[in-house]
Order: C-alpha cells, then structure tokens, then sequence
C-alpha cells in the first residue's frame, strides 16, 4: 500500500498550458516536501510545507497543503519545456528525518 | 565541491558478486540517508544514520544489504550476493537535523545494474 498517492503518473503538455499534480494520503504529516528531479541527478528540494492550508508560491509554481495535513497540490501556470523534469511528495512519518516519497509525477513540456 | 557525491555513479555486476557503494556527505551534516530509485519511481528508503549509529534500518530489504558509517563521514552501502531485483539507483542523502523543515540534499546516486 503506497503511503503517498501522486496522480498523475505522467503528464504531457504543450508549453504555455497549466497543470496540477496532486499528492493524497489518510495519514496525517507534521510536513510535507515536494522536490524535482531529473535524469542522471538527486532530487532538489522546491518547497516544504507545515501549515494545514498554506499556501506557497516560487515564481509559476504554487504549493497547497491540504487544511488536514493529509494532501498537497503543486501548480504550475504557463508551463515551459524547462519544467521538464519528475516531481516528487515527500512527507516525514516519525522525528527520523526519514522520508516517505509518492511514486513521482513525470511532466513533459513540449515546445 | 560542497554537495553531497557518491561512488561509483554507475556499477554493472554479475548475479551473485558483492558491491560496494560509497556516499560522501555535506560536511558537518550528522545524518545521512540511503535510497533506492526504481526506474522513473519514487524513492524506497533504506537505511538512516545519525552520527556513526543506525536507529533506522527498516527499509533494507533483507540481510544481504547492510550499511556502515565511519568518522560521523563516509558511508558505506554493502550488497552481497546481488540479485537482479537488486537492479536500481541508489541515492544517498545528507542533512543538519531531523527536524520537518531540515533540508535532505542528495547525491548524483550509483545506479547498479545486475546481469
């Protein structure tokens, strides 16, 4: 059983287009992470999240977590071929520092 | 360079032989982690240390892996007797604490292939 559920699993797009990736669990997280990666790299971290319903935003990209601390979502406005790249949750469940990743979102931004 | 590096970034071996994977963290970082990447999939964790000691092991996958960290630094990720499942990219990934908001910042990874 998957602990983080991110859909979808792939996503193609024109650029320019909008997109949301959605990051769901029945668990409650003290925190939740969301990170890129891409080919041949580690992840990077963009931006964690600690408030039931903060939100975020790092230029088009906008970060929600859920008001119960139990979701997440990451949009992207105007999306270019630069966002290209696997998006990943991550939340903590114990004081380890140890992270429970969802299975990725793979974005393809054509030109 | 001051992130995190691995060695070696790509390990190909037999079915059977013993591997070795090596992770270097950001120095004064206490704890490090081990991953494991499936093609194109979300990370499985494997191991985690604080300081020299692992108060979490469990994530490894069975007694054919096991992970040592020497001077607070280096780790050490073993593999015996590689399967074919054993077939991934392995990341390591360092940090100051452990607390929600500490920042894990991860290794290029070694990706294993076993024939």
């Amino acid at each position: 059983t998957q602990l983080l559920e991110q859909s979808p699993q792939f996503l193609s797009i024109q650029e320019g287009e909008n997109l949301t990736v959605y990051c769901n669990s029945s668990s409650v997280f003290s925190s939740l992470q969301w990170y890129r990666q891409e080919p041949g790299e580690g992840p990077v971290l963009l931006v964690t999240v600690v408030t039931g319903g903060e939100v975020k935003k790092l230029k088009r990209l906008t970060f929600q977590f859920g008001d119960a601390r139990k979701d997440s979502s990451l949009h992207i406005t105007a999306a270019q071929p630069g966002d290209t790249g696997l998006y990943l949750c991550a939340a903590r469940k114990s004081n380890t520092g140890k992270l429970i990743f969802g299975q990725g979102t793979t974005l393809q931004v054509k030109p | 360079g001051a992130g995190v590096s691995q060695s070696p970034s790509n390990k190909v071996t037999e079915k059977g032989k013993d591997v070795e994977l090596r992770c270097d963290p950001i120095s004064g970082h206490t704890a490090l982690y081990w991953y494991r990447q499936s093609l194109g999939q979300g990370l499985e964790f494997l191991i985690y240390f604080q300081g020299n000691s692992a108060p979490d092991k469990s994530g490894l996958p069975s007694d054919r892996f096991s992970a040592e960290r020497t001077g607070g630094s280096v780790s050490t990720l073993t593999i015996q007797r590689t399967q074919q499942e054993d077939s991934a990219v392995y990341l390591c990934a360092s940090s100051s604490g452990t607390s929600g908001t500490d920042t894990q910042y991860f290794g290029p990874g070694t990706r294993l292939t076993v024939l």
